[in-house]
């Protein structure tokens, strides 16, 4: 089976500062990892993704994410927030074996404080 | 716009209607999917196509959803008999087949209120 845990319902950081976006996966073969964007009345935005090679993907906007095995983890990072990032980020996984379908997690709202 | 449109954005039925979402993929992405998003979760999976091939779907996709895409480009999911806890945000994806071509980009959305 195929979960994903986003254990922080709500970030909130100052302008400036760097910003980390917690996410853990299961799954039974290896994983592909997505971060997603969420603006109101917006769809999904693809930021950055984790197939295979380098655990430090860069991303849309800034962003990059950390790909962890052992930790069986997919952090968001960026360096210097912006006001502009607040939003809903998702985190999904998909298993390399499995259905072509993405398992989302329930989501972290980022907010920015100026 | 080469983006994911769906239409409509918002729709609000009576119990018991039969409604109509149509999701137009992008040109030449060759997968589609649907997706349900309520309140406060994450979109859950409902129902895959590639091509016309509808291929895979979800539990939660009871007898009262069907979803079609007859000719390969755009999809339609109908619901019958609508119910209250039908009300959410559904999301429509496209994606290419291909090796390392899995991340999927989605549409704004249809959000259906059931009154």
């Amino acid at each position: 089976a195929q979960s994903v845990a986003q254990p922080e319902d709500q970030v909130n950081v100052a302008e400036g500062n760097p910003l980390t976006v917690k996410c853990t996966y299961s799954v039974s073969g290896n994983p592909y990892l997505f971060w997603y964007v969420q603006y109101p009345n917006r769809g999904l935005q693809f930021l950055l993704k984790y197939i295979t090679g380098d655990n430090l993907v860069k991303g849309s906007y800034g962003f990059e994410a950390e790909f962890n095995k052992s930790q069986t983890s997919f952090h968001l990072k960026k360096p210097s927030a912006l006001v502009s990032d607040s939003a809903l980020y998702f985190c999904a996984v998909r298993d390399s074996t499995g259905a072509n379908n993405l398992f989302f997690g329930t989501g972290t709202r980022l907010t920015v404080i100026p | 716009d080469t983006g994911v449109s769906q239409n409509p954005r918002h729709k609000i039925t009576k119990r018991g209607q039969n409604v109509t979402f149509r999701c137009d993929p992008i040109s030449e992405h060759n997968r589609l999917y649907w997706y349900r998003q309520t309140l406060g979760q994450g979109p859950e999976f409902l129902t895959y196509f590639q091509n016309e091939a509808q291929l895979e779907k979800s539990r939660l996709l009871s007898d009262r959803f069907s979803a079609e895409r007859p000719k390969g480009s755009f999809s339609t999911l109908e619901i019958q008999r609508t119910e209250q806890g039908d009300s959410a945000m559904y999301l429509c994806a496209s994606s290419l087949s291909g090796t390392f071509n899995y991340e999927q980009y989605f549409g704004p959305g249809t959000r259906l209120t059931v009154t």
